[in-house]
């Protein structure tokens, strides 16, 4: 199955950009990264998703690498709101309907 | 309004004693979906239904049933629930399997789990 490989934790300063990574090395050619997050224990939002080409919506910014192995997400200005965990999704195994959310990266944002 | 119905939100059991987690969706979707959140071990899919009648196990199934008669309604059923199953639980739900993941997907508010 895929896997994704993000860090525990972030801090970022309010105002500034949040760039959060993700490893998913094993990813297939044709699936897509997807991006969602959960604030405090409630039910996961989407963010943005992207499969090759970098990705831009009014929440954030999506940039693969070229092998596809890695991506970052980029909150332009992040504000106290945006204090979440933030998951970095693929699809267990090409074909599937299997998710795999990995364990998410913490952001805080402080004021 | 669009939206993913979990009841009870909050629940204290004893072990082994049968229930029966709850959800339903209102927005016509054909995919739903289980999942349970525990610390340091993210989302983890319990089953999901491609359908009425067509459920399949994802990657921790084990200790739970699920049913899909009809296209609304997806529960989650724990015939002889244990202390491991205390969790946070999590319906989701979308029009297209295949864009599950993209704007289409709903999540329930979660239930909250103890088993006891």
């Amino acid at each position: 199955d895929a896997k994704t490989t993000q860090p525990t934790s972030m801090d970022c300063a309010e105002g500034r950009a949040a760039n959060l990574p993700c490893n998913h090395s094993t990813i297939s050619g044709n699936e897509y990264v997807y991006w969602y997050r959960q604030i405090h224990s409630q039910g996961p939002q989407y963010i943005i998703h992207g499969l090759k080409n970098n990705e831009t919506n009014e929440m954030a910014s999506l940039i693969i690498t070229e092998d596809r192995k890695s991506s970052t997400l980029i909150l332009p200005h992040a504000t106290l709101r945006d204090t979440a965990v933030y998951y970095c999704i693929v699809r267990a195994t090409s074909g599937t309907y299997k998710y795999i959310f990995g364990t998410g990266t913490r952001l805080k944002v402080l004021a | 309004e669009a939206q993913v119905t979990q009841n009870p939100r909050y629940l204290i059991t004893v072990t082994g004693k049968k229930l029966t987690v709850t959800c339903s969706q209102n927005m016509n979707h054909e995919y739903m979906s289980w999942y349970r959140q525990d610390p340091g071990l993210g989302l983890r899919q319990i089953y999901y239904s491609m359908n009425v009648e067509v459920t399949d196990k994802g990657d921790v199934p084990e200790g739970y049933k699920v049913s899909r008669k009809e296209k609304r309604n997806f529960p989650l059923i724990l015939e002889s629930p244990s202390p491991n199953q205390t969790s946070l639980y999590f319906c989701a739900s979308s029009s297209d399997p295949w864009a599950f993941m993209n704007t289409e997907a709903f999540f329930g508010q979660g239930t909250r789990l103890t088993v006891v």
